[in-house]
């Protein structure tokens, strides 16, 4: 079975802060992908990396930075120098690589950055 | 960049009545999903469907909810008689084949159920 806990409901922080988001799945398949969405208030789901289980490669895009670790089997997610525009949900989720693809989301992390 | 569209992006019915979503898939993606997210909880897996038929169903999708494909373009997600709980925001998407990873959502529709 499937599952993606994001331990972290809320974080504050104030801007410009370091803030990193937890994640950490489970699953018996050994080829998956796993994934960040960002959450605005509007609703949509703006879909920000796709990693698959065999790329450990950490990852960064300007301010944001994901951390791949298969022995701990977490999938962690860093905003360096948060800012304002920051503030949303963010959920990691997993889906198997074959098969149907559907995806488990995590429960969400509601990052409010402060100015 | 294709999408995947949905609409209405807001609905309001009342409790009981029958009520369609629609999503236009990207083109040449065969595989469709319907996802749902009550106001403030994690986004659930709600059912998949590839080749004209469902491939998976989650417990969420019971015998109130079903899917259609009905011509070549359009999928839709049909409540037959809405309940107070089905007030969400229903979330489609679509992916090209096996095993591409290339989710894509559409920007979703809230369903009021007053």
């Amino acid at each position: 079975a499937q599952k993606v806990t994001q331990a972290q409901t809320e974080i504050s922080v104030v801007e410009k802060e370091d803030v990193t988001l937890d994640c950490v799945y489970e699953t018996r398949d050994t080829t998956y992908y796993l994934f960040w969405y960002k959450q605005p208030p509007s609703g949509e789901l703006v879909f920000l990396i796709r990693r698959n289980s065999f790329d450990e490669q950490n990852e960064i895009s300007g301010r944001y930075s994901w951390n791949f670790q298969k022995s701990t089997s977490s999938f962690n997610f860093t905003i360096t120098a948060s800012q304002v525009v920051d503030s949303a949900v963010y959920f990691c989720a997993l889906s198997e690589a074959w098969g149907n693809n559907d995806m488990r989301f995590g429960a969400g992390t509601r990052l409010t950055v402060k100015p | 960049e294709p999408e995947v569209t949905q609409t209405p992006s807001h609905q309001v019915t009342q409790m009981g009545q029958e009520v369609i979503l629609r999503c236009v898939p990207i083109s040449n993606h065969l595989y469709f999903y319907w996802y749902r997210q009550i106001l403030g909880q994690k986004v659930e897996f709600l059912v998949s469907f590839y080749n004209n038929e469902i491939s998976e169903k989650s417990e969420i999708f019971d015998d109130q909810f079903s899917v259609e494909r009905p011509d070549g373009s359009n999928f839709t997600l049909k409540i037959r008689s809405t309940k107070l709980e089905d007030s969400a925001m229903y979330f489609c998407a679509s992916r090209k084949g096996e095993g591409d990873s290339g989710y894509t959502f559409g920007s979703g529709t809230r369903l009021t159920v007053v």
